[in-house]
């Protein structure tokens, strides 16, 4: 099992430019999210999944818009791209139900804006 | 505002020795729960412990427990024997309903040979 995996690990984009952060997990989990880590900020949630087929904004989902393509990959997408977009993205995933609310994350993607 | 409060940006521990790190929550949701991660310096985020709203016993996952209290809503984090390699940063972390999860600004953790 790969678990989660994120591709690109790093990227550098022009203001202005466009880009799609993948994510897909082998886990069978029903729910995704993505989140961004800023300096001294923690994680902040942006979109979540709580199943195929549907996605719902997290707290700060301004400037992005994600895709579930299948129960496997969550899609981030940021279609112009600005230097207050620079941080580190992680997605995750989880299983539904039962009491179990761990999340698996991926390695992260280093995305910086100039 | 639902918000996760640590405190202490930074800590010290001397190897061998116990460390609590603090967190404070603040939900109106009656039912949650509370978390720890782990950030090592090469960046991927471990899970450490997980405490639901309504457990009556604190959790504990080997070196690891959660000293959690209700009534303050506080959930600190207990690191017993601390070794090198519990060196990092820390999050605690809670969910809200199912899927809304918030993380704290994190606490780095140095430990001391």
């Amino acid at each position: 099992n790969a678990g989660v995996t994120q591709t690109p690990k790093f990227q550098v984009l022009k203001t202005g430019q466009s880009m799609t952060l993948q994510c897909a997990q082998d886990m069978n989990h029903n729910s995704m999210y993505w989140y961004r880590q800023d300096p001294g900020m923690g994680l902040r949630l942006i979109y979540y999944s709580a199943s195929e087929g549907t996605t719902d904004k997290g707290e700060v989902p301004n400037g992005y818009n994600v895709s579930r393509l299948n129960k496997r990959e969550f899609s981030l997408r940021l279609e112009s791209a600005a230097p207050s977009q620079t941080s580190v993205y992680f997605c995750a995933s989880r299983e539904s139900g039962g009491d179990s609310y761990e999340q698996y994350f991926g390695p992260g993607t280093r995305l910086t804006v100039t | 505002a639902q918000k996760i409060t640590q405190t202490q940006p930074g800590m010290f521990v001397q190897e061998k020795e116990a460390v609590t790190l603090d967190c404070t929550y603040d939900t109106s949701d009656p039912s949650y729960g509370l978390f720890w991660y782990k950030q090592p310096s090469s960046g991927e985020m471990i899970f450490l412990i997980y405490q639901g709203s309504y457990d009556q016993q604190n959790a504990t996952e080997g070196r690891y427990s959660l000293n959690f209290q209700k009534a303050r809503k506080s959930a600190n984090l207990v690191i017993s024997a601390s070794q090198l390699g519990d060196s990092a940063m820390y999050f605690c972390a809670a969910v809200r309903g199912t899927y809304k999860y918030i993380f704290g600004t994190g606490t780095r953790l140095k430990v001391l040979a």
